[in-house]
């Protein structure tokens, strides 16, 4: 069936590292990909989403490619801020509204 | 975007009671949706409440136990019956505005005991 796996955490950064959250998908049609963020204490918001193969979907440093012979959408941002601290949601999204979301990563960076 | 809220923010409730959480939108939504964030896990989609029809529910969740309401195009109402501790999660509604595109209420934080 469709779903999305998500790399597990948490995940813990020093402030200016790289980050990298992977993201791969199983789906029977053509999904739309996106990435939520969930701050503490608040509800999830959109990050940043891709509609077809080869989008870019971007935000607030964030970037992640739709790749469809890899069937994958990672999460990277090349410098994190201890702003960044949250848990992020991959998720697809097939016709009907349907959405599929992944266990989600939990981020902590470090000062 | 838009501004979605959801009362009560969190609530603690006693096995065999019934909560009804609400969920106001500031324009006029066609697509209104509920889910479940149970502790700990992702998000599962309880049903979707699109308004002058019936709710349609995802496998596993029923009427009988999560009775919902969706009066107008702006507001939709969710209750969680005969609770047990087992629905201790955070529900949380969310509307679709465009290139379905959902954006999330701030939750409401169910602990039963």
């Amino acid at each position: 069936g469709d779903s999305v796996t998500q790399m597990e955490g948490p995940v813990t950064l020093s402030e200016e590292a790289f980050l990298t959250i992977n993201c791969t998908y199983t789906a029977t049609g053509y999904p739309s990909l996106f990435w939520y963020v969930q701050y503490p204490g608040e509800g999830l918001q959109l990050l940043l989403k891709a509609t077809k193969a080869d989008d870019k979907g971007s935000n607030k440093g964030f970037e992640a490619t739709y790749r469809k012979e890899t069937t994958s959408f990672h999460l990277e941002k090349g410098s994190v801020q201890v702003s960044d601290s949250a848990v992020y949601f991959c998720a697809l999204l097939l016709t009907g509204n349907q959405f599929y979301f992944g266990t989600g990563t939990s981020l902590t960076v470090i000062p | 975007s838009a501004v979605i809220s959801q009362k009560p923010s969190r609530d603690i409730c006693q096995r065999g009671t019934s909560l009804t959480i609400q969920c106001q939108v500031d324009s006029q939504v066609t697509m209104m949706f509920w889910y479940r964030q149970q502790p700990g896990q992702s998000l599962t989609l309880i049903a979707t409440a699109n308004q002058g029809s019936e709710a349609t529910y995802e496998s596993g969740f029923v009427i009988d136990k999560f009775p919902i309401s969706r009066p107008n195009l702006t507001f939709s109402t969710l209750t969680v019956s005969n609770m047990s501790p087992e629905d201790s999660s955070i529900y949380l509604c969310s509307v679709e505005l465009r290139d379905y595109e959902q954006y999330f209420g701030p939750g409401t934080r169910l602990t039963v005991t």
